[in-house]
Parts: C-alpha cells; structure tokens; sequence
C-alpha cells in the first residue's frame, strides 16, 4: 500500500536561513505525483510544490524547491531565506493514480515549522 | 474567484443528529474529495468522486454518506453523528494533471 512518512513532527528554523522537510514515500507505482502542501494556523491548505514522478529536474516555486531523489524514495521540501510568515503546518502528500486518471491524495503526518526572528 | 465553497464554517451538533456539509466548486472540475483532519494529523479521505452521478469510498467512510447529483455540488452526508466524527472536514476538487483546490474547512463538533 503507498504510504507517506514524515518523521519530523516539529522544526525549529531561524529568519532568512534554509531549512529542509522531509518526507519518504512508498510505493509500487511507475507513475505517481509529489505534493506539498501548507497549512497555517487559520486552517486552510495552500498547495506550495508538485514533482511528477517523470519529471527530470527537480521542482521549484519561488523560494521553495523539492529535493526528489527517487531511488531512495524522498521529496524534501526546501524552504529558502525563511520568513515569519512560513510557520504553519506542512503536508507531503502523493498522488495514488487511478485508472481512469482521476487521483486520491495520501498525505503524510505534517511537520509543524516554526520560524524564530 | 470563489474556488471551493464550503458551509457552515462551524457547526456544534448532539450525539445522534444528523446534518450535511455543503461543498460547491465553480472551476468545472470533474474530480471532487472529502477529507477529514484530526488534530494533529494529516487529511483521510472520507469519499470522493470523479464525476456526477459517481462516488466511491475512501480510506474511513464509515458513518458517512455522499452525492454528486451535478459536477459543482459534493455534499456530505452524517446520519447520526458520534464524537468520533468531531474533526475537521475539507473539501477539495480538481482537474486533470491539477494539484487539489481545497475549501476553508467545516469544524465539526461532536458533543
């Protein structure tokens, strides 16, 4: 069964410097997507990063980027020149595709990251 | 842009009442999800749905029921609510090949 793991229940990272999340997967799929998400205190869940499982360089968006290294099964979420506003929640979660391409996401247990001035 | 709209954003219940969560999505999407968030947990999928007229169970869809009668429109359904099923509840939609637009949430509590 896939599965995602995040050992890190909490972070502590300081202002501008960078910090990395992690998050290891498993599954038996050839095709499936990587997802990270945030969740701040006022609840909601903002899609940050997304890695296809094809995808030969490594995702970026601003100042996040995932670290994909597929033979050992991880996407690490790195979080540049960090900002207060970056404490939240954050969520890996992978793609289960289905056959008629629609997809479930699984989601990993969260790292809570708080950021100190 | 309204994306995924849920309501109520809060709601109190008994034991045994029933009630249903709205979730509406305004982007045509096809793909449609519950999700429910204990504290300190990630998302489980409750049940979702890949178009109108078409849902399926997730990972913990007992004491829950869904529709899809049109492609904007998920409600979920809890017959006859236990404390167990205090939580948070997201609604969520997508396309094809998309990340999942995900609604503010419903907190649902269960006395």
């Amino acid at each position: 069964a896939q599965k995602i793991t995040q050992t890190q229940p909490g972070m502590f990272v300081q202002e501008k410097e960078a910090v990395t999340l992690d998050c290891t997967y498993d599954t038996s799929d050839q095709s499936y997507g990587l997802f990270w998400y945030k969740q701040p205190s006022s609840g909601e869940m903002i899609f940050l990063i997304y890695q296809g499982s094809y995808d030969e360089q490594n995702a970026t968006e601003g100042r996040y980027s995932l670290n994909f290294q597929k033979a050992r099964k991880s996407a690490n979420l790195v979080i540049s020149a960090s900002q207060l506003g970056d404490s939240a929640m954050y969520f890996c979660a992978m793609r289960e595709l289905r056959g008629d391409s629609s997809y479930k996401l699984i989601f990993g247990s969260g790292t809570r990251l708080l950021v100190r001035p | 842009n309204a994306g995924v709209t849920q309501t109520p954003k809060f709601r109190i219940l008994k034991i045994g009442q029933s009630m249903t969560l709205q979730c509406a999505q305004d982007m045509n999407h096809n793909y449609m999800y519950w999700y429910r968030q204990d504290p300190g947990m990630g998302l489980k999928l409750i049940y979702y749905s890949v178009g109108a007229g078409i849902t399926d169970k997730g990972e913990v869809p007992n004491g829950y029921n869904v529709s899809r009668s049109t492609t904007e429109d998920f409600p979920l359904r809890l017959e006859l609510a236990a404390p167990s099923q205090t939580s948070v509840y997201f609604c969520a939609s997508t396309g094809h090949n998309q990340p999942q637009h995900f609604g503010d949430g419903t907190r649902l509590s269960i006395l």
